[in-house]
This record gives C-alpha cells, sequence and structure tokens, in this order.
C-alpha cells in the first residue's frame, strides 16, 4: 500500500523565490496535517484540515506561507516569498479521524534550503 | 498552549543496557502516543496509550501513562542498535469536543546505542 507521498524531497532555493510543496494522503484518510521540523523547534504542527477544510492555521508562522486542499488526495504548502529562516524538513501527514487517538501516517519529508 | 517536556534531550548507551525516557506536561491529554524517526523518514507510531495509569508492551519496550494523563514514560530493556533513532511523544487533546484532536510533539529524545 502507498503511504503519504511528498514531493520534492529536497530543494534548495534562494531567498524571496517562491517554493511549493505537495502532498498526497493515503487514500481514504481525511485528516491532513502539514508540519516543520528544525533542530531548534522540534516539530511544529502548521495547519490540518479534516475533509479538505481547513480547521486550523494558527500554526502558520505568517502571511507567507499558504496551504491548500483543492481535494481529498491532494494538498499543497506554499512559501511566498521564502527566507533562509524557512530552511527546514516540511513533512506532510495525514490521519482516519476517528477521535483524538487517530495514528498520524507521515510522509518521508521535503528538505527545505532557502540561500 | 500544551507543551510536552521531553527528558533526556540525548542518550548514548551501549548495547545491552536499559534507558528510560520522560515526557512531562502540565496539561493532562486525552491520548498519549510514542513516535520513533529515523534518519530521512518521517515519525513512525509505536504506541497510543489512553487511560491514566496504562502499561502497554511492545516486545523490548514498556510504554506508561501517568494516573493523571499527564506524563508517559518510555523503557527501554536491553538496548539494541537498531533501536537508535529520535523517540517523540506526542499528546492529543479533544479540540472543543470535536472528533478530531490536534497532536503535540515533544522535542524528542535522539538515542543512540553503540555495539
Amino acid at each position: 500500500d502507498a503511504g503519504v507521498i511528498q514531493s520534492p524531497r529536497h530543494e534548495v532555493t534562494e531567498m524571496g523565490q517562491e517554493v511549493t510543496l505537495r502532498c498526497k494522503p493515503i487514500s481514504g484518510h481525511n485528516s491532513l496535517f502539514w508540519y516543520r521540523q528544525t533542530m531548534m523547534r522540534g516539530l511544529e504542527l502548521l495547519i490540518y484540515f479534516n475533509n479538505n477544510v481547513p480547521i486550523d492555521d494558527s500554526g502558520m508562522p505568517e502571511d507567507r506561507f499558504s496551504a491548500k486542499m483543492p481535494n481529498a488526495s491532494f494538498s499543497t504548502l506554499k512559501i511566498q516569498p521564502s527566507e533562509p529562516r524557512d530552511s527546514a524538513v516540511y513533512f506532510c501527514a495525514s490521519s482516519l479521524a476517528h477521535g483524538s487517538t487517530g495514528e498520524l501516517f507521515f510522509g518521508e519529508g521535503s528538505r527545505l534550503t532557502v540561500l | 498552549t500544551q507543551l510536552l517536556e521531553q527528558s533526556p534531550q540525548f542518550l548514548s548507551i551501549q548495547e545491552g543496557e536499559n534507558l528510560t525516557v520522560y515526557c512531562n506536561s502540565s496539561s493532562v491529554f486525552s491520548s498519549l502516543q510514542w513516535y520513533r524517526q529515523e534518519p530521512g523518514e518521517g515519525p513512525v507510531l509505536l504506541v497510543t496509550v489512553v487511560t491514566g495509569g496504562e502499561v502497554k508492551k511492545l516486545k523490548r519496550l514498556t510504554f506508561q501513562f501517568g494516573d493523571a494523563r499527564k506524563d508517559s514514560s518510555l523503557h527501554i530493556t536491553a538496548a539494541q542498535p537498531g533501536d537508535t533513532g529520535l523517540y517523540l511523544c506526542a499528546g492529543s487533546t479533544n479540540a472543543g469536543g470535536t472528533s478530531y484532536g490536534k497532536l503535540t510533539f515533544g522535542q524528542g529524545t535522539i538515542l543512540t546505542v553503540h555495539p
């Protein structure tokens, strides 16, 4: 069975450029999460969707970050313009939203480096 | 904001030794999960505990949820090099009575087991 699929795995870009990260959740999962992981701050929840609707985006750092989920099988996280402090590994995860004990299935992450 | 503090941050031990990782919070969680993450991959769920005082065993790993559901521990017996990785605890709360919960992750414990 295919797990959560993220692309690209690695992205190196220059400050000011637009970055788009993509995620395909596990088929049948109705919750999708975007996390950012750094050594300093650990895993931070940026935004999560339930049934394609954004439920909580309080973790999105600032207006430069935006996320969409146009359908149940695809989501994007966009950073425009990117800054060096955005360098991190960005994870997408999906789950079945049955109560609060649902297991999160993570993708392999997208490592972003902003020069 | 619920915070989860993990200790120790780093643990370097020899094969065959026992170890315990702690996860503490001032908040009450409806459930708590432990994940393990290897380099270049996303976290993978090890266990979910939901009842105060609950103890779960997974081969050489023993997980305990505190009676007050504010803390948890992970104990590994006779550690092996294959146990090396980042161990993350994550607490979940029911967000306003809805059917899904946000996971708050601890900073993680980096475990290295030397042969």
